[in-house]
């Protein structure tokens, strides 16, 4: 199957700074990449939809303002967390694929933010 | 609105076999797919189903009913391994993913 990688796998991070997560398809073009992030025993939420040269489409709920995604080439989408705080901490998670009748999603490996 | 159901946990015995139920109720309906999630990892392909039936894959196979808007993961042979959380997913009528909470599944030995 076609290989997402994510990077950082982990980062710690203090109160009021930025981090920078990135997504990349290995081995193919992803117009749309996803953006999920997960609480500890909870299911995925979906943050955002991430689309190739074009604005990304946020959940309801979720602040485009705190949460920057850029999707600039065919292989890369990034997340940029603004201002972080404690409660950012979770595990973030991209996929790719699986748009509109497609039918499946290829994962990162995810991302653990902990911010101090 | 759009609700996924899946029971939070469950546990079975090595070598057993084991079926986690998943009921949902969406704005239209292209395909149901099971995810396997182990801790601390993000979820991979497990099955798809989009028509009703049974789909079988090794160890694992996954049932579809879509009058009753209602699927099951099949896990045969379990083992140590298999422990882990099963996400049940459906793409609604937006092509959009709508998520379960998932089941923690515990094996024993």
């Amino acid at each position: 199957g076609a290989v997402v990688s994510q990077h950082p796998s982990r980062v710690i991070c203090k109160s009021g700074t930025s981090v920078k997560i990135e997504c990349r398809s290995l081995d193919f073009q992803a117009t749309t990449m996803f953006w999920y992030r997960q609480f500890p025993k909870k299911s995925l939420m979906l943050m955002a939809t991430s689309n190739e040269g074009s604005k990304a489409t946020y959940e309801q709920g979720v602040e485009k303002d705190k949460f920057l995604i850029n999707h600039a080439s065919l292989t890369l989408s990034t997340l940029t967390v603004t201002s972080a705080h404690p409660e950012d901490s979770s595990f973030y998670i991209c996929s790719a694929g699986g748009g509109g009748s497609s039918y499946e999603q290829y994962f990162g490996p995810g991302t653990r933010l902990t911010v101090t | 609105g759009q609700n996924i159901d899946q029971p939070t946990e469950m546990t079975a015995t090595e070598g057993a076999i084991v079926q986690i139920n998943c009921t949902y109720q969406t704005s239209g309906f292209n395909g149901l797919f099971w995810y396997q999630q182990h801790a601390g990892e993000a979820p991979t392909f497990l099955s798809y189903n989009v028509l009703d039936g049974l789909e079988e894959k090794g160890r694992f196979s996954s049932f579809l009913s879509r009058s009753k808007g209602y699927s099951y993961l099949l896990l045969k042979e379990l083992q140590m391994k298999d422990s882990a959380s099963y996400l049940c997913a459906v793409k609604d009528s937006n092509y959009q993913l709508i998520w379960g909470a998932g089941t923690k599944l515990i094996i024993k030995p």
